[in-house]
């Protein structure tokens, strides 16, 4: 079984662009979350979609947003870049079946805001 | 706030040794605590996850004990290898599908 699967692996980006990350979760897996990793902060939640509806959504700014398709696909979008929008962006999936709560995380995407 | 504090921010063991990792949490409706282990360049992984209903679970040299009244939960890395070596994350599961992270621990094993 394929894992979860995130593209771009790397992205620059400049302050004031917008930018669209892509994450692709283990078939079968209906949920899938979102999350912003930079050091010393962890892992901090942005968003978490089942079945194309956003069910929990972080404290961040309307700047970051998503969506999910109906094949389970998800995209996560950010407008209006600014530099301490650097970081590792994670992309895990879960079938949150019974007591599966299980998180797969992809390997995620790294972007740099110049 | 940061709903799950962990710490330390980086720990040094020798190999052999034991590694301790301690996570605090406030919120009582947590139900589900597990930990996640990161390599470089990977995404993280479950390692192993606990429910409040047990004080201490154990997977080979991995163990999480659990202190519900102290709303405290640590993770024990037993005999400690080089290959050990990783960031290690705590969590805490809120309603069914909301995860908070401990902000991580990065973990030496020396040789």
């Amino acid at each position: 079984k394929a894992g979860v699967t995130q593209t771009p692996r790397y992205l620059i980006k400049t302050r004031g662009q917008q930018v669209t990350l892509s994450c692709s979760p283990i078939s079968g897996h209906r949920s899938v979350s979102w999350y912003q990793q930079t050091p010393g902060q962890g892992l901090q939640f942005l968003f978490e979609y089942f079945s194309e509806t956003q069910r929990n959504k972080g404290n961040f700014p309307g700047r970051f947003s998503g969506r999910q398709f109906s094949n389970s696909r998800s995209e996560m979008n950010v407008s209006t870049l600014e530099l301490g929008d650097s970081a590792l962006y994670l992309c895990a999936s879960s079938s949150f079946v019974g007591n599966n709560e299980k998180l797969f995380f992809g390997s995620g995407t790294q972007l740099s805001v110049l | 706030q940061q709903q799950v504090k962990q710490s330390p921010q980086s720990l040094i063991v020798q190999k052999g040794g034991i590694s301790i990792i301690n996570c605090a949490y406030e919120n009582t409706a947590f139900d589900y605590f597990p930990w996640y282990q990161q390599f470089p360049g990977k995404g993280p992984a479950l390692l192993i996850a606990i429910r409040p209903d047990v004080s201490e679970k154990k997977e080979g040299r991995f163990t999480i004990s659990f202190n519900k009244s102290a709303k405290q939960f640590s993770l024990h890395i037993m005999d400690s290898q080089p290959g050990d070596s990783a960031t290690y994350f705590c969590a805490a599961l809120y309603n069914f599908n909301k995860f908070y992270f401990g902000s991580g621990t990065k973990l030496n094993v020396k040789p």
